[in-house]
């Protein structure tokens, strides 16, 4: 079983619909979570860490859940640029070193 | 924000040659820089972990020997490809942690393609 996993996709949706990711995670030791973007041919770029308390940025809303040991992603309100790959990724110390683990990514297309 | 730089941004060369990339975290102090190779359309795939001033862990199924990882200062690590070969060709991506659970930042890439 891979350490973090999500659903690959692809997410093909219209434009203005909302759409939720989830991501799961085997280390219940895990100390931090985030949601990256990466798009073609470029650098994941960091979109917002995940709090227990869950937390919104805009659009955006990321939910950890410790107990089920899984992240989710809600964008509402979906826009064209929105299409991208998002990455989860979870943190976790490893014989005392931090180590992000990434998922393979879920890949998210916005039509028209 | 965490800035990391990268370069070169984009290689091409003839098999055999090595190549060297720099990884920089410019605004703050990277006790451990990752790095990471990815090929179209797959995921991006830990290669090995950087600790300044320590050896590197690498991933299993990554040789060391032909991905040779320095990290002598807090602020730059580099990766060097030895001997590379046409399937060495592959988008390599660094990225630096700073202290405690915090994010990583990533670098810009470094598109290596071997002829």
């Amino acid at each position: 079983r891979k350490e973090v996993e999500q659903d690959p996709g692809p997410f093909n949706v219209p434009e203005g619909a909302t759409v939720a990711f989830n991501c799961t995670y085997s280390n219940s030791a895990s100390q931090s979570f985030f949601w990256y973007r990466q798009d073609c041919r470029k650098e994941p770029k960091l979109l917002m860490s995940v709090y227990s308390s869950g937390n919104e940025d805009g659009r955006f809303t990321a939910q950890l859940n410790r107990a089920s040991q899984y992240i989710s992603l809600l964008i509402r309100d979906s826009k064209l640029s929105d299409s991208a790959t998002y990455l989860c990724a979870v943190n976790s110390l490893y014989s005392s070193a931090s180590k992000i683990i990434f998922g393979s990514g879920t890949r998210l297309s916005i039509r028209p | 924000g965490a800035v990391v730089s990268q370069h070169p941004s984009w290689v091409i060369c003839k098999s055999g040659t090595s190549v060297k990339i720099e990884c920089r975290s410019l605004d703050f102090q990277a006790t451990t820089m990752f790095w990471y190779r990815q090929f179209p359309k797959q995921s991006l795939m830990l290669m090995a972990t950087s600790n300044e001033g320590s050896k590197a862990t690498y991933e299993q199924g990554v040789e060391k020997d032909k991905f040779l990882i320095n990290h002598a200062s807090l602020t730059l690590s580099t990766l060097t490809v030895t001997s590379a070969h046409p399937e060495d060709s592959s988008f390599y991506i660094c990225s630096a942690l700073g202290q405690g659970y915090q994010p990583q930042h990533f670098g810009d890439g470094t598109r290596l393609s071997i002829l």
